[in-house]
């Protein structure tokens, strides 16, 4: 069976600064995807960015990038240049690329962007 | 696109009462997911669709759940009877078939039973 695990609670970050949320996780599969979504107070549950397993070259959507080290089975996310509007929870998922397309989502960081 | 819709955006009932979600895909999508979230299980998928048909539901929690699609703009996810337990945000998601990884999530349902 497939986890995922977020070991920070909560974080907060300074605007226009840079924060990392960590989380790693368990799998056999060799060929599957890895997410962060945000989910800000309206509930909406946005996806920030996506990565293939087989893919080396890390993703980057604007200021948010991840840091993917398959062997060590962790996937970080870069928020640069925060912003007040990032501030959110943050879920890790994992997906396996084949069969049930079934969301593991991790319990998720709070997020706190200061002025 | 006005993306997935998803109503009531709150709904709430006495225990015992039937309760019906609602959802409306994006169109075109061909996978429509329902997924809930507890503070206690964090986010949970319970069925999926694919062109109208329950894939998987082996994450309904039991008897009392019931999940439809009659046709591909529309699907409810029922409870009946419902129980305090049972409160959280339900969500709907959509995807095409080629990118079932690429979900679209709906703004969810908040469902309080007291």
């Amino acid at each position: 069976a497939q986890t995922v695990t977020q070991s920070q609670p909560e974080m907060s970050v300074q605007e226009a600064e840079t924060v990392t949320l960590s989380c790693t996780y368990d799998t056999s599969e060799s060929n599957y995807y890895l997410f962060w979504y945000k989910q800000p107070p309206s509930r909406q549950m946005i996806l920030v960015i996506r990565q293939e397993a087989y893919k080396q070259q890390n993703a980057t959507e604007n200021r948010f990038s991840v840091n993917f080290q398959k062997a060590a089975k962790s996937f970080s996310l870069k928020i640069s240049d925060s912003q007040l509007g990032d501030t959110a929870m943050y879920f890790c998922a994992f997906m396996k690329s084949s069969g049930t397309y079934k969301y593991i989502f991790g319990t998720g960081t709070r997020l706190k962007v200061l002025a | 696109d006005a993306g997935v819709i998803q109503s009531p955006r709150h709904e709430v009932t006495e225990m015992g009462q039937e309760v019906t979600l609602r959802c409306k895909p994006i169109s075109g999508h061909d996978y429509l997911f329902w997924y809930r979230q507890t503070m206690m299980r964090g986010l949970e998928l319970l069925i999926y669709f694919n062109n109208n048909v329950p894939i998987d539901d082996s994450g309904m929690p039991e008897d009392r759940f019931s999940a439809k699609m009659p046709n591909a703009s529309f699907s409810t996810l029922k409870i009946q009877p419902s129980e305090p337990r049972d409160s959280a945000v339900y969500f709907c998601a959509s995807s095409l078939v080629n990118r079932a990884y690429e979900q679209y999530f709906g703004p969810g349902t908040r469902l309080t039973v007291t």
